[in-house]
């Protein structure tokens, strides 16, 4: 079954840019989904497809993909953006879905 | 306002079974796949399960199959796990999600309830 990776940990500066990776076979041919999630919360969608946001989600938010990487970027980090992100994406051998390990977001 | 409820968690031994639910409202339930995902205690997210809009699609995760089954009663609006043979590794709060477009099994999935939380101890 297809897997993704993803850095454990990321720091940014309050108001600068950061990125956040998340690798593997299957994003060759399937984009990643980002979820946002804060302590207590559940997950919540913040960018899907090649790079489209649900509403209410803001546009500092972005999305990309490159080979079997894609990655997520906030331009202008905020302190509300401190939180864990993970990618998903579907399975290229079946029916299943997977998701990174995830990413701890600090905003210094 | 999409609303999803999971129910039906709760401390059970190992080997036991439980039924876990999930309430749709506020959507046209038998138009969306739903899925659930699990997350143990200070881990990450796992998918464990989906199941399409008209039960004709369905998978299961390694760690699950063979033990969990997945199933829906549109006419209810509810989504269910049944899960067998529970092993203390399948401790976790299991959430209900439901997909972004309808008819497809792999859109992301854009809501998400609460959780229920699944104890598996002696």
């Amino acid at each position: 079954s297809s897997e993704l990776t993803q850095d454990p940990a990321v720091s940014v500066a309050l108001g600068q840019t950061v990125r956040i990776t998340c690798q593997g076979d299957s994003l060759r041919g399937y984009y990643a989904n980002w979820y946002q999630q804060k302590p207590g919360q559940a997950p919540v969608l913040v960018i899907f497809g090649k790079n489209d946001r649900p509403s209410g989600i803001p546009d500092r938010f972005s999305g990309s993909n490159s080979g079997n990487t894609a990655s997520l970027t906030i331009t202008g980090a905020q302190a509300e953006d401190e939180a864990d992100y993970y990618c998903n994406s579907r399975d290229s051998y079946n029916h299943r879905l997977v998701f990174g390990g995830g990413t701890k977001l600090t905003v210094l | 306002e999409v609303q999803l409820v999971e129910s039906g968690g709760g401390l059970v031994e190992p080997g036991r079974s439980l039924r876990l639910s999930c309430a749709g409202s506020g959507f046209t339930f038998d138009d969306y796949a739903m899925h659930w995902v699990r997350q143990a205690p200070g881990k990450g997210l796992e998918w464990v399960s989906g199941i399409i809009w008209n039960s004709g699609t369905i998978a299961y995760a390694d760690s699950v199959e063979g033990r969990f089954t997945i199933s829906r009663d549109n006419a209810r609006n509810s989504l269910y796990l049944q899960m067998d043979n529970l092993r203390t590794e399948d401790t976790a709060l299991y959430y209900c999600a439901k997909v972004g477009g309808s008819g497809s099994y792999y859109e992301p999935l854009n809501h998400w309830g609460q959780g229920t939380l699944v104890t598996v101890s002696s």
